[in-house]
């Protein structure tokens, strides 16, 4: 049981905007920022999003993220086939002093 | 070329011990924290220790607390994590990562090692 919920899949077809939730506490997402991970099969985790809604360089602007209070979300807008891949939340939790992972969502371009 | 690279993995019996290590080239090691994180096989990205520059402030998940130990040679440009008393449920692929921001920061990992992989077995 992670201590971020996310839903285990989302699905959408190609051009569309989809979007991936995170809910926490306030120990954690409340308190703290939000990143975003991106992982293909087989590799290692990518940096999408940090600090909430800022992306590194070298991330399309089609990816976005968001925070309100203890919940937080990732856009993705016109959705390609090469986004198919398991996304990740993650923040660090003040009562943990750890960071904390979502449970991944696997998104599949139909 | 930033790069982390992980070394040590392998194939242990349930109880034993492994030290795995990061080498790091194309920065300066000496800047920034460093996380390990681990996937076990089929399952998602958990978290495993946190150490910052200096080596001087270490965090661990509870899972790993007392078993594990974080290390780092800053002259060597490298990162260690000796694992004791080893479990099944240790079994994984284990990545360093870099703090995204030089200094002690508890910022996003913006850079990962290719992993390596631990296999525990009874």
């Amino acid at each position: 049981q992670s201590v971020l919920t996310q839903p285990p899949s989302a699905s959408g077809t190609p051009g569309q905007r989809v979007t991936i939730s995170c809910s926490g506490s306030n120990s954690n997402i409340g308190g703290n920022f939000l990143y975003w991970y991106q992982q293909f099969p087989g590799t290692a985790p990518r940096l999408l999003i940090y600090r909430n809604d800022q992306r590194p360089s070298g991330v399309p602007d089609r990816f976005s993220g968001s925070k309100s209070g203890t919940s937080a979300s990732l856009a993705i807008s016109g959705l390609r086939s090469e986004d198919e891949a398991d996304y990740y939340c993650a923040a660090w939790d003040d009562s943990l002093s750890a960071w904390v992972f979502g449970g991944g969502t696997k998104l599949t371009v139909l | 070329e930033v790069q982390l690279v992980e070394s040590g993995g392998g194939l242990v019996q349930s109880g034993g011990s492994l030290r795995l290590s990061c080498t790091a080239s194309g920065f300066t090691f000496s800047s920034y924290s460093i996380n390990w994180v681990r996937q076990a096989p089929g399952k998602g990205l958990e978290w495993v220790s946190y150490i910052t520059t200096s080596g001087s402030t270490k965090y661990y998940a509870d899972s790993v607390k007392g078993r594990f130990t974080i290390s780092r040679d800053n002259a060597k440009n490298s990162l260690y994590l000796q694992m004791n008393s080893l479990r099944d449920e240790d079994t994984a692929v284990y990545y360093c990562a870099r703090g995204q921001i030089s200094g002690d920061y508890l910022d996003g990992m913006d850079v990962w090692g290719q992993g390596t992989t631990v296999t525990v077995s009874s």
